[in-house]
């Protein structure tokens, strides 16, 4: 059974501060790997995707990789109340260019107090 | 730019009764996917199809079932609904050779009475 893992939170930061995100998956053979962001009631949002060991930033978003430990993690930096939402993890075992569903964690919560 | 479109937003049906979703990929998008959102979970794979034929099966009930059609939008037919079903359908869809990158669309809200 292929499982992603993110602790669930809430994750409450201040205005400003930088949230940081944390996500292990079990299979070893996974490729690629997604963060969504999901306000409540509507649809996930993709905010980054990530195949390579390391870091790969996006404005105040930056998300990291360690293969080896089976980690994923989303910084967010200069947070903004409007960045309180759930922020779940996913992974596809598919390498980039073919398919595969994306297997979800069950999100981390995260509150941005003005 | 165009988005996923899911149709009906909303729907309310009783138990035993069928529903039918559907999804419109983005233009020039090959390929769809079902998830299920109950409440307070994460997205649950159901099922997707590639250039119309299944790709790949998820955690479907034979109750369910789903196809793409020729002007690749996607229909996922509902039978025998239970009061379990209730819950955000959603779609997304993704073009094969772009890095799996996949778009949802806003969900249907299916409620079973």
């Amino acid at each position: 059974q292929k499982e992603v893992e993110q602790n669930s939170g809430p994750l409450s930061v201040p205005e400003g501060a930088i949230a940081s995100l944390n996500c292990t998956y079990s299979d070893r053979g996974s490729q690629s790997f997604f963060w969504y962001r999901q306000y409540s009631g509507k649809s996930p949002e993709l905010i980054m995707f990530i195949y390579s060991n390391g870091d790969k930033e996006d404005g105040r978003f930056t998300a990291q990789l360690n293969k080896a430990s089976q980690y994923v993690s989303l910084l967010i930096r200069d947070s903004q109340p409007s960045d309180s939402a759930t922020y779940l993890c996913a992974v596809n075992e598919a390498a980039g260019g073919s398919q595969g569903n994306l297997i979800f964690g069950k999100g981390t919560k995260l509150s941005v107090k003005p | 730019a165009a988005g996923v479109i899911q149709s009906p937003r909303h729907l309310i049906k009783e138990k035993r009764e069928t529903a039918t979703l559907k999804c419109y990929p983005i233009p020039r998008h090959d390929t769809v996917y079902w998830y299920q959102q109950g409440p307070g979970q994460d997205p649950q794979f159901l099922i997707s199809f590639y250039e119309k034929m299944q790709s790949d099966k998820g955690s479907i009930p034979d109750r369910f079932s789903a196809q793409q059609f020729s002007d690749y939008h996607s229909e996922l037919n509902m039978s025998s609904l239970e009061l379990g079903d209730s819950a955000l359908y959603f779609c997304a869809s993704s073009l094969r050779g772009q890095s799996n990158i996949q778009y949802f669309g806003a969900g249907t809200r299916l409620s079973v009475l």
